[in-house]
């Protein structure tokens, strides 16, 4: 079975800016969630998608959205983007089985903002 | 919110030497991860446990599952160069997020 893959894996934007970043996950798996990673931090919990639903959402402000697709992959946008966005940004599913989450992660976005 | 509070935040060790982290938490969980995180990837899930007492090993690797569901522990038996990276623990209660530690940082002089 193929991992999850996000992409792009490097992407550099300047303030005020807006990125979509992709990522498709394991196939069958139909929770995806998002995550903030910065230096030195732990993992930040931005949204959960469920069959196509926002089904939790983290503590960011609106800047930054999601959505689900029919076949489980989503994005991330994050809009207007400031110099505190830069971070490592990563993707994980999850079959969600019995609300049982064992996160698998991709290898993440790594996004600069100059 | 629920914190998890992983000890110690770094370490720096010898190879060959054993290691040992843990996860402690003011809440009940019933489900207790450990994931690994390489410079510039996504963590990778190592050991994952269900049952309060439960202890599982995966190679040199051993986690468990603290009998109060409040703790859990990693260890690593003779550390070796490929070990470098950081551990986190996670844990769930019944189907909330996960909640995730801070991460140890290990660190080996060769």
């Amino acid at each position: 079975k193929a991992g999850v893959t996000q992409t792009p894996r490097y992407l550099i934007k300047t303030r005020g800016q807006q990125v979509t970043l992709s990522c498709s996950p394991i196939s069958g798996h139909r929770s995806v969630s998002w995550y903030q990673q910065t230096p030195g931090q732990g993992l930040q919990f931005l949204f959960e998608y469920f069959s196509e639903t926002q089904r939790n959402k983290g503590n960011f402000p609106g800047r930054f959205s999601g959505r689900q697709f029919s076949n489980s992959r989503s994005e991330m946008n994050v809009s207007t983007l400031e110099l505190g966005d830069s971070a490592l940004y990563l993707c994980a599913s999850s079959p969600r089985d019995r609300g049982d989450e064992k996160l698998f992660f991709g290898s993440g976005t790594q996004l600069s903002v100059l | 919110g629920q914190q998890l509070n992983q000890s110690p935040q770094s370490m720096f060790i010898q190879e060959g030497e054993d290691v040992s982290m843990n996860c402690t938490s003011s809440s009940i969980f019933n489900t207790w991860l450990w994931y690994k995180q390489d410079p510039g990837e996504g963590p990778v899930l190592l050991i994952a446990l269900y049952k309060a007492g439960e202890l599982t090993s995966n190679g040199r690797l051993t986690a468990q599952f603290g009998i109060t569901r409040k703790d859990s522990f990693l260890n690593i038996s003779a550390s070796i160069p490929s070990d470098v990276g950081i551990y986190f623990c996670a844990g769930q209660r019944g189907a909330q997020k996960l909640v995730f530690g801070q991460g140890t940082r290990l660190t080996i002089n060769p």
